[in-house]
């Protein structure tokens, strides 16, 4: 248990659907982010949200959408994806200040299925 | 952030040592090094981090060279659940955390 918790674990959508895929971290910290992890490859980021401002969105295409409410809640929302972007998606959340630890802490991610 | 590079696998007997290295040689002066692991199919896991001096904890000891251009990961007694993918990341305190390919460690019976 890392303090990062995201739902839900396992997702098959089909091409025309739309879903969401939500993270909710009990850490107090100031800083989330989601991760792309396809098969055989590094962890890619996607996103990332600084006080609830994104800061960062590395080229991702616009079938991804983040929203970010809180600073303890971060929703990643997908509509018409195609079966490349099946993957295992990982959100983080850390800390980010001076002398923060600053060390991510990660969701176990979403294994996400385009059918 | 300096770029890192690692072997892609390795593999270490169980209850031995695994010893994991690591290259950053355009490493600079306020980089820290940081170490993950992911086991298969999870998020990854915070090892240790360490800017010069060498660091332990309970996971793992990170020796870093004097001139901070490459460092060492040990796993003091590897077990079976040490089979991950090992990443070593450079990167400036604040920075976004960004993965290589890491190495791949299998231990074996």
């Amino acid at each position: 248990e890392t303090g990062v918790t995201q739902t839900p674990r396992h997702l098959v959508m089909g091409m025309t659907n739309k879903k969401s895929l939500k993270c909710e971290q009990h850490l107090g910290h100031n800083a989330m982010y989601w991760y792309k992890q396809s098969a055989k490859k590094p962890l890619e980021l996607m996103f990332v949200y600084n006080f609830k401002e994104q800061t960062e969105n590395n080229s991702v295409p616009s079938r991804f959408s983040p929203e970010c409410p809180n600073s303890s809640h971060l929703f990643l929302h997908l509509h018409t994806l195609q079966p490349e972007d099946s993957a295992l998606y990982l959100c983080a959340s850390s800390q980010h200040g001076a002398g923060a630890y600053a060390e991510a802490f990660f969701g176990q991610g979403t294994r996400l299925t385009v059918v | 952030d300096a770029k890192t590079t690692q072997p892609p696998s390795m593999d270490c007997a169980e209850g031995r040592a695994a010893n994991l290295p690591c290259n950053h040689s355009t490493i600079s002066g306020n980089e820290y090094v940081y170490w993950y692991r992911q086991i298969h199919s999870q998020g990854p896991q915070y090892i240790i981090h360490g800017l010069k001096n060498n660091e332990t904890n309970e996971m793992a000891s990170l020796i870093i060279t004097e001139d901070r251009k490459s460092s060492t990961l040990i796993l003091p007694h590897a077990t079976l659940r040490d089979t991950a993918v090992y990443y070593c990341i450079v990167r400036v305190e604040g920075n976004d955390m960004r993965f290589g390919a890491g190495t791949r460690l299998t231990v074996k019976p």
